[in-house]
């Protein structure tokens, strides 16, 4: 029974357009959301997050909206650059039940220049 | 800053072997937590810890085991290895708990 849900194991897109990773949760109880980034042979980075009390949160390139009705969040790359190929995982969290972060499957993204 | 340190790198067991993942980090954080990446799974969490002598089961616990005595170390313990625990294991730690987690590189499991 898979908590976090990313549907799209893959995604390309062309240097400078726009790239969107969605991923879908299953429990109204989450309340802080990640994304995080991941190289071959490296751990996962930290990306950006966005708490329950917004819906949306900006940081350079990547922003990350939050819809909490539809328990869904996706993570959008403007302009996406061949720098940013690689895994993205989205994770989600409970503030009330610390140390537990819950991944999604992740998606392998392609930028080509 | 190190932040978080995993050892070894690359392991191969034979199957019924017992060894032990290392984890350290220098950060000062009470949270720790191991998990495990294979592919189309993401990341699993087996085991987390949120403070020294305190530790509770992820999704994935069973055939391992931890225990956390300082706060800088969170070691993961195979008891008898399987095939099926072939894997990448990665340890993190977090100021936290439900925030931003360091994780350290990596550490690649083979049993065979």
């Amino acid at each position: 029974d898979q908590q976090v849900k990313q549907n799209s194991p893959s995604l390309s897109v062309q240097e400078g357009r726009i790239s969107i990773l969605n991923c879908d949760y299953t429990n109204s109880m989450f309340d802080y959301f990640l994304w995080y980034k991941k190289y071959p042979a490296e751990g996962p980075t930290f990306l950006i997050s966005i708490s329950s009390i917004k819906d949306k949160n900006e940081d350079g390139r990547f922003t990350v909206f939050l819809n909490k009705s539809a328990k869904h969040l996706s993570l959008h790359i403007v302009p996406s650059q061949p720098g940013d190929s690689a895994v993205y995982f989205c994770a989600v969290s409970r503030s009330s039940n610390t140390g537990k972060l819950i991944f999604g499957q992740g998606t392998t993204l392609q930028v080509k220049p | 800053n190190a932040g978080v340190t995993q050892t070894p790198k690359f392991q191969v067991l034979k199957t019924g072997q017992s060894m032990t993942l290392q984890c350290a980090q220098d950060m000062n954080h009470e949270y720790m937590s191991w998990y495990r990446q294979d592919p189309g799974m993401g990341l699993r969490l087996i085991h987390y810890s949120v403070g020294a002598g305190i530790t509770d089961q992820g999704e994935v616990p069973n055939g391992y085991n931890v225990s956390r005595s300082t706060t800088e170390d969170f070691p993961l313990r195979l008891l008898s290895a399987a095939p099926s625990q072939t894997s990448v294991y990665f340890c993190a730690s977090s100021y936290e708990g439900y925030t931003e987690a360091f994780f350290g590189q990596g550490t690649r499991l083979t049993v065979v």
